[in-house]
């Protein structure tokens, strides 16, 4: 299986700030990466996948880059929104794994 | 609007079965793979299973720790997917989610709300 490790596992961060998640898989996974965001008692949300395409309606200040085996996301001016969990998934080669989480808080 | 609805959950017995089912609409179900995904409480997030379109074989593919005990099935009449899971073990404890999927860079794009599977005597 393909282990995927998120960095930090938890981050407390100000509004305004600018924040960045690291990915890395085990192997190469190409650019079948896949961010999603997740909030206390709701459903995951996607916000970009192929590594770096922002999901529809996803607001721009999000972004994802990298590709092989190391990925980032980026909010680049954090809202009160923007606090939740966020995990990483890679969809190169079944079973599909993801990151475990990183937990961003407000400081 | 797209919207999946997850229903079946409960308080199972260890060894025993339960059967998820995902009612779906707002778009054209049988185009699409359809998954289950779960999660442990207080844990992240965990892939179960996916069955792609009929166009596709309606293929399935299992995460190693189901395979053997779960099915994931789909009726493209009634827009529905089903998870039938077997020999349900206390580590199946979870919230369980099912999600329409894109095959393109695929990705998970809507979700639905979940439903909270306990297996406990």
């Amino acid at each position: 299986d393909i282990q995927m490790t998120q960095s930090p596992s938890s981050l407390s961060a100000s509004v305004g700030d600018r924040v960045t998640i690291t990915c890395r898989a085990s192997q190469t996974i190409r650019s079948y990466l896949n961010w999603y965001q997740q909030k206390p008692g709701k459903a995951p949300k996607l916000l970009i996948f192929a590594a770096s395409t922002l999901q529809s309606g996803v607001p721009s200040r999000f972004t994802g880059s990298g590709s092989g085996t190391e990925f980032t996301l980026t909010i680049s001016s954090l809202q009160v929104e923007d606090f939740a969990t966020y995990y990483c998934q890679q969809t190169y080669r079944t079973p599909y794994t993801f990151g475990q989480g990183t937990k961003l808080e407000i400081k | 609007e797209v919207q999946l609805v997850e229903s079946g959950g409960g308080l199972v017995q260890p060894g025993r079965s339960l059967r998820l089912s995902c009612t779906t609409s707002g778009f054209t179900f049988g185009d699409y793979t359809m998954s289950w995904f779960r999660q442990a409480p207080g844990k992240g997030l965990e892939w179960v299973s996916f069955i792609r379109s009929i166009t596709f074989g309606a293929t399935t593919e299992y995460a190693p720790s189901v395979k053997g005990r779960f099915t994931i099935s789909r009726d493209d009449s009634k827009s529905i997917a089903y998870l039938q899971m077997n020999s349900l073990e206390t580590e199946d404890t979870a919230v369980y989610y099912c999600t329409r999927d894109t095959s393109s860079w695929y990705r998970s794009d809507y979700w639905g709300q979940g439903t909270l599977v306990t297996v406990s005597s």
